[in-house]
């Protein structure tokens, strides 16, 4: 039972524009949502973090919107870089509690 | 860089020989995290410790043990190597604070079961 999905295994995106990753949660009692990048062969790295107090979150080019109605996170990556090129991971917890559930990856592609 | 490092990075080993994994971080971090990659799956938590002798499962337990003697150390065990546990291992660290979940990961292990 996937209870964080993303279900875009990719996405393709020119550079300067946005980049749109998107996520869903079935589950009703996670109230904490972050977003991890990972290049091959390295650990994957926070980007940004949400908690369900707010709808959004923004940290330099990178903005995190939370839809608790529809159980709904994006990211949204402006403008974009090759850089970016990565994939990225949405996940959840419940609280604070210490454990993340995560989601299968999104591999995102930034083409000059 | 959460000063979290992993040992070995690469390996490769047979049907049926015990592993273990070395997690090493430096800042004295409570929490500690074994999880594994796979294509389709996204990270899995495999077990994780929330202080010294102090661990609990996660989602994958099975065919894995840990132990925490030390608070730097977080050792992940496969006592009988299987084809299906190649996978990409990531140990993570949870930085604690007020309103703060995230964790950081360390490089990963890729392990290669034959």
């Amino acid at each position: 039972d996937q209870q964080v999905k993303q279900n875009s295994p990719s996405l393709s995106v020119q550079e300067g524009r946005i980049s749109i990753l998107n996520c869903d949660y079935t589950n009703s009692m996670f109230d904490y949502f972050l977003w991890y990048k990972k290049y091959p062969a390295e650990g994957p790295t926070f980007l940004i973090s949400i908690s369900s107090i707010k709808d959004k979150n923004e940290d330099g080019r990178f903005t995190v919107f939370l839809n608790k109605s529809a159980k709904h996170l994006s990211l949204h990556i402006v403008p974009s870089q090759p850089g970016d090129s990565a994939v990225y991971f949405c996940a959840a917890s419940p609280g604070t509690a210490s454990k993340l559930t995560f989601g299968t990856g999104t591999r995102l592609q930034v083409t000059l | 860089d959460a000063g979290i490092t992993q040992s070995p990075r690469h390996k490769v080993t047979e049907t049926g020989t015990p592993v273990t994994l070395r997690c090493h971080q430096t800042e004295n971090h409570r929490y500690m995290y074994w999880y594994r990659q796979d294509p389709g799956h996204g990270l899995r938590l495999i077990h994780y410790s929330y202080g010294v002798k102090d661990t609990d499962k996660g989602e994958v337990s099975d065919g894995y043990s840990v132990s925490r003697s030390k608070t730097e150390d977080f050792l992940l065990t496969l006592e009988s190597a299987t084809s299906s546990q190649t996978s990409v291992y990531f140990c993570a660290i949870r930085v604690m604070g007020p309103e703060r979940v995230e964790q950081y990961f360390g490089p990963g292990t890729r392990l290669t079961v034959t």
